[in-house]
Order: structure tokens, then sequence, then C-alpha cells
């Protein structure tokens, strides 16, 4: 069973420039998270979806960032327009619906603003 | 709402020595448990999970955890560590109904000295 992807793995960028990630669960997974995981500090939740219906995005900043799962399926995180403390590590989980807690893991997109 | 202390950010140990990481959570509501692994430039594996049962769970790579609901405390712990053990780890909890979201720990760096 393939493991959750995404891409790009690394990306620099300026500040106030544009950026997008991408992430492709597990198949059959419902349930799709995205986190930021900032250096030093443990990942934070920023929205998570249940097929395309987004479930929780109470801590995502939707001046900049916003997030779409329009198939129920893949996902894209957008930051427009990023900022220096955007700098982060951005991860992308799913879940089943009748898999219990677990969520899986992708390995994750590294973003550098500066 | 949860939240989630590591009690320390950064443990040294020599290799082969036993290493216990320190891990409290604070809830209203019960929860279930997790701790996750992250190697350098690499995504969370899932070390070990508390989800109901015995209080003493049993994990990947040796590592094993004990759920204490008084102290509200889920210590992990490794008998015998190896320098591949070397890691960023990670103490979370998700509640049993609702989004099931994850609230992290800050982490604990362990690092095995030869």
């Amino acid at each position: 069973e393939a493991g959750v992807a995404q891409s790009p793995r690394y990306k620099i960028i300026e500040k106030r420039q544009s950026v997008a990630f991408w992430c492709n669960p597990i198949s059959g997974h419902a349930t799709l998270y995205w986190y930021q995981q900032i250096l030093g500090q443990g990942p934070k939740l920023l929205i998570q979806f249940q097929n395309n219906g987004v479930v929780d995005d109470s801590q995502l900043p939707k001046d900049r960032f916003s997030a779409e799962r329009l198939k129920g399926v893949d996902s894209t995180l957008k930051i427009q327009p990023a900022k220096l403390e955007d700098s982060a590590v951005y991860l992308c989980a799913s879940r089943a619906l009748a898999g219990g807690p677990l969520q899986y893991f992708g390995p994750g997109t590294r973003l550098t603003v500066t | 709402a949860q939240s989630v202390t590591q009690l320390d950010s950064q443990v040294p140990v020599f290799e082969e020595a036993p290493v216990e990481l320190r891990c409290n959570y604070s809830s209203s509501v019960s929860v279930y448990l997790f701790w996750y692994v992250q190697y350098p430039n690499q995504g969370l594996q899932l070390l070990l999970k508390y989800l109901s049962g015995s209080t003493l769970v049993k994990g990947i790579n040796g590592f094993e955890a004990e759920f204490n609901k008084s102290q509200t405390s889920f210590h992990l712990r490794k008998p015998s560590v190896h320098i591949s053990d070397t890691a960023e780890y990670f103490c979370a909890v998700s509640n049993y109904q609702g989004a099931q979201k994850l609230v992290f720990g800050q982490g604990t760096r362990l690092t095995i000295n030869p």
C-alpha cells in the first residue's frame, strides 16, 4: 500500500511570493490533515478535511493560507503572500474513517521564506 | 481542549544505556495517546499508541510506554538505546470523538553518544 505522497519536498521563496503544496493521501482515506511544524516545535493542525468538506480550519491564517480538496482525494495548500514566519515543514496526514484514530504522515514539504 | 507537555527538550544518553522520555497531558475528556519519531528530513513515524486496555504498550524498535491516568502521563522508555535511535520524539493526544485531530508536544531530541 502506497503511503501519503507530498510534493515538492523542498521549496525556497522570497517573502511576499506565493507557494503551493500538494498532498495525495493513502487510497480510500476520507480524512486529510495539514499540519505546520515550525523548527523546534511540534506539528500544529492547520486544516482538516473529511472527503471534500472542511471539518476544522480554526487555526488556519485565512488572510494568507487557503486549502482545497475538490474531489475528496488530493489536496493543495497555498500561501499567498508568504511571510518569513511561514518557514516551516508542512506535513500532510490521512486517516481512514473506519480506521480509528491512526493518522499516517507524508514526508513533508520544507518551506524556507527569505 | 487538550494539551501536551514534554518535560525535556533534549536528552543525551550513552549507547546501551536506558532512557525515559517524559510526557504529561491535560484533557477534560478521554483521549488516545501516541508517540511518534521523526528522523532528520523525514515525516513522522508512529512508535506506539494507547487506545484502550493494558496500560503498558509496546511499540517498534524496542520502545514501550505506560499510560498512567491518575498522573495523566505517558512516558516512553527503552532499556538499551542504539545510535540509530537518535531522533526527535513527539508525544501526542487525540480525543475519542469528533475530529480526532492530533495535539502534539514540543518534542524531545534524543541524542545517543558512543
